[in-house]
């Protein structure tokens, strides 16, 4: 079955700390990928989103995410965090195929948590 | 825009019930996915429904259900409810064409629904 994995379920940062989320999802076919946040008392927003292309994908908030297609990866990362990205944050897959339409498979989020 | 809407925000139901959710899409937007949130599960795909019909299902009991109407707007059902229904449903909106293409999905706040 389709899968996404994140490594990270809670993570600690100061401010001005770099940040990498790791995400993993079992699929050998094509893939359309995306990381999703949510904010305290808010719902989930897209954070950035790959469908092809230039593998380094860069979203809102100074956030970017590098798709390596070998390592089944799509992590996350930001140079230099804010007490504002303290929030959880989803990585979801879309499967390529019959089966698979309007579906998202997500991972079970990461909670970052950055200290002023 | 308008973003994705959902009502109520917050349900609470007895075992047995059964219960109704909205859901009004982004304006232009015929794909409609409801997930299911729960500490334990994470974000699970219940099903999608593009221009009135039901392209794709998850992993659920018959007793969940739904539909949408010719305006997009989406419901969605759970027939005799179970302690462990207690979840928030969460509705997704996008541009997903006839043919299945996968575009980003917009989320709505969710509904809060509690069973006692």
């Amino acid at each position: 079955a389709q899968s996404v994995s994140q490594h990270n379920h809670h993570v600690i940062l100061s401010e001005a700390a770099s940040l990498e989320l790791g995400c993993n999802y079992s699929y050998g076919g094509t893939v359309n990928l995306f990381w999703y946040v949510q904010y305290p008392g808010q719902h989930l927003q897209l954070l950035l989103k790959y469908f092809s292309g230039d593998p380094l994908v860069k979203g809102i908030k100074g956030f970017e995410a590098e798709f390596i297609k070998s390592k089944f990866s799509f992590n996350l990362r930001k140079p230099s965090v804010q007490w504002s990205d303290t929030a959880e944050y989803f990585c979801a897959v879309n499967a390529v195929g019959s089966g698979n339409t309007g579906k998202l498979i997500f991972g079970q989020g990461t909670t970052l948590q950055v200290k002023p | 825009k308008a973003g994705v809407t959902q009502t109520p925000r917050y349900l609470i139901k007895t075992r047995g019930q059964q219960v109704t959710l909205s859901c009004s899409p982004i304006s232009g937007h015929r794909s409609v996915s409801w997930y299911q949130q729960t500490p334990g599960q994470g974000l699970q795909f219940l099903f999608e429904y593009f221009s009135e019909t039901q392209r794709n299902k998850g992993n659920f009991p018959g007793r969940f259900s739904g539909r949408q109407f010719s305006n997009s707007r989406s419901e969605m059902n759970v027939s005799t409810l179970e302690l462990g229904d207690s979840a928030l449903y969460l509705c997704a909106s996008s541009l997903a064409t006839v043919a299945g293409v996968f575009y980003e999905q917009y989320f709505g706040p969710g509904t809060r629904l509690t069973v006692t």
